[in-house]
């Protein structure tokens, strides 16, 4: 089955630098990579997503690239807010199938 | 994107016991996922629930701990069976908007296992 792998685990930056978190995965069939962010004793929220045929994606200050070749894709936040301060997960499916998540990232923004 | 609803949103349950969890969506979807989150960790899919036909479990869960009913379009329950303190939990139901990829996710029930 799929297998998706997630860096790092944690991430601190300062407010206003940029964000970036990196997934891989393993299944070649795999066609959708979604993002989601979940605040503390909150719902996964869907932030951006991306699909098999598109190696970049733009939201705002948030951004998806996909590497298909490599199987890794990933999410990039510019001018981090303290409000971006969550837990970030990567995600993997093929259509119609549920979602293969990473691990998560922690990601802290100081003021 | 979809309205969903969970039915408890929390509670506390005695080891032993059952409890049985709804999620409500505001229109029909096809595809109906159940997940478990344990504290400070991610997600991990129960078992996909389609309308007509069983459940299908991931593997370590089976149906016998985790019976999952799906009468219709809009309507799903996951009923966590003789509990045990290791079952304590968030639990998720989530669909997949027909004619998109995008999954949605309820608000979640928080399970307590004494």
């Amino acid at each position: 089955g799929e297998n998706v792998e997630q860096h790092p685990s944690t991430l601190s930056v300062q407010e206003g630098d940029s964000a970036v978190i990196k997934c891989t995965y393993s299944d070649s069939a795999s066609n959708y990579f979604p993002w989601y962010k979940q605040e503390l004793g909150k719902r996964p929220q869907l932030i951006i997503d991306i699909r098999s045929n598109v190696g970049e994606k733009k939201d705002q200050r948030i951004a998806v690239t996909l590497n298909k070749t490599a199987k890794h894709f990933s999410l990039h936040i510019t001018e981090t807010q303290p409000e971006d301060s969550a837990v970030y997960f990567c995600a993997a499916s093929k259509t119609g199938y549920a979602l293969n998540f990473g691990k998560g990232t922690s990601l802290l923004v100081t003021p | 994107s979809a309205v969903i609803s969970q039915k408890p949103s929390r509670d506390i349950c005695q080891r032993g016991t059952s409890l049985t969890i709804q999620c409500q969506v505001d229109s029909q979807v096809t595809m109906m996922f159940w997940y478990r989150q344990q504290p400070g960790q991610s997600l991990t899919l129960i078992a996909t629930a389609n309308q007509g036909s069983e459940a299908t479990y991931e593997s370590g869960f089976v149906i016998d701990k985790f019976p999952i009913s799906r009468p219709n379009l809009t309507f799903s329950t996951l009923t966590v069976s003789n509990m045990s303190p290791e079952d304590s939990s968030i639990y998720l139901c989530s669909v997949e908007a027909d004619f998109s990829y995008e999954q949605y996710f309820g608000p979640g029930t928080r399970l307590t296992v004494t």
